[in-house]
């Protein structure tokens, strides 16, 4: 069964670095999206992306983030400068399409777990 | 504004006996409502989903959920619990015209069967 993939499944990273969080969507999935999860809290809403650009962002997404389908199969998320507060499970997921990716199923990924130090 | 609560944080049930797990969700639109389970070191996992078809709605491995919009809730059972559902259980909405589907989720409730 195809699934997302995500890498790498722990990180830790020292505060003021940049860290780049890898995953592999589903190949015939057309919609992406980042999801994070701080230890305790819920799952939120970072950001979607359709044809090559930011479809929808939260205000949690702000000027140090930054997401990239730089070849067609990867689809990353970029922090510029962690801060200790950016720790949290980060969830990569995918969706086909259809109706503007409306009511279709997004399939997750397992989950980053970053740890800035 | 949407939202979902979840009204236990943890649930403990018996293997064999039913399941219930509580969400009621707020929305100003006809919203599109989901629940997924992560189990330990795994992925979200969508076991159904809710969008305007029929109110009761089955899903993977014998869960099923109703939709009252009446009561905006949705809860999620199971008629007899096994060891395997352990396991984290989201209730999530979705705004049926927010693009891309944008998920809100419930903050979770943590699903402890016993022999």
């Amino acid at each position: 069964e195809p699934e997302v993939t995500q890498t790498p499944s722990h990180q830790v990273t020292q505060m003021g670095q940049e860290v780049i969080l890898r995953c592999v969507p589903i190949s015939n999935h057309l919609y992406f999206y980042w999801y994070r999860q701080i230890l305790g809290q819920k799952v939120e809403f970072l950001v979607s992306f359709y044809n090559n650009e930011i479809s929808e962002k939260s205000e949690i997404f702000d000027d140090q983030f930054s997401v990239e389908r730089p070849d067609g199969s990867n689809f990353t998320l970029k922090i510029r400068s962690t801060k200790l507060e950016d720790s949290a499970m980060y969830f990569c997921a995918s969706s086909e399409g259809g109706d503007r990716g409306l009511n279709t199923e997004a399939f997750f990924g397992q989950g980053t777990r970053l740890t800035v130090v | 504004a949407q939202s979902v609560t979840q009204l236990d944080s943890h649930v403990s049930v018996s293997e064999g006996t039913p399941v219930l797990l509580r969400c009621n969700y707020s929305s100003s639109y006809s919203p599109s409502l989901f629940w997924y389970v992560q189990h330990p070191n795994k992925g979200l996992q969508l076991l159904l989903k809710y969008t305007s078809a029929a109110t009761l709605v089955k899903g993977i491995n014998g869960f099923e959920a109703e939709f009252k919009k009446s009561e905006t809730s949705f809860h999620l059972t199971k008629p007899s619990a096994h060891m395997s559902d352990a396991a984290e259980y989201f209730c999530v909405v979705s705004h049926l015209h927010t693009g891309f589907q944008k998920l809100v989720f419930g903050t979770g409730t943590r699903l402890l069967v016993s022999p």
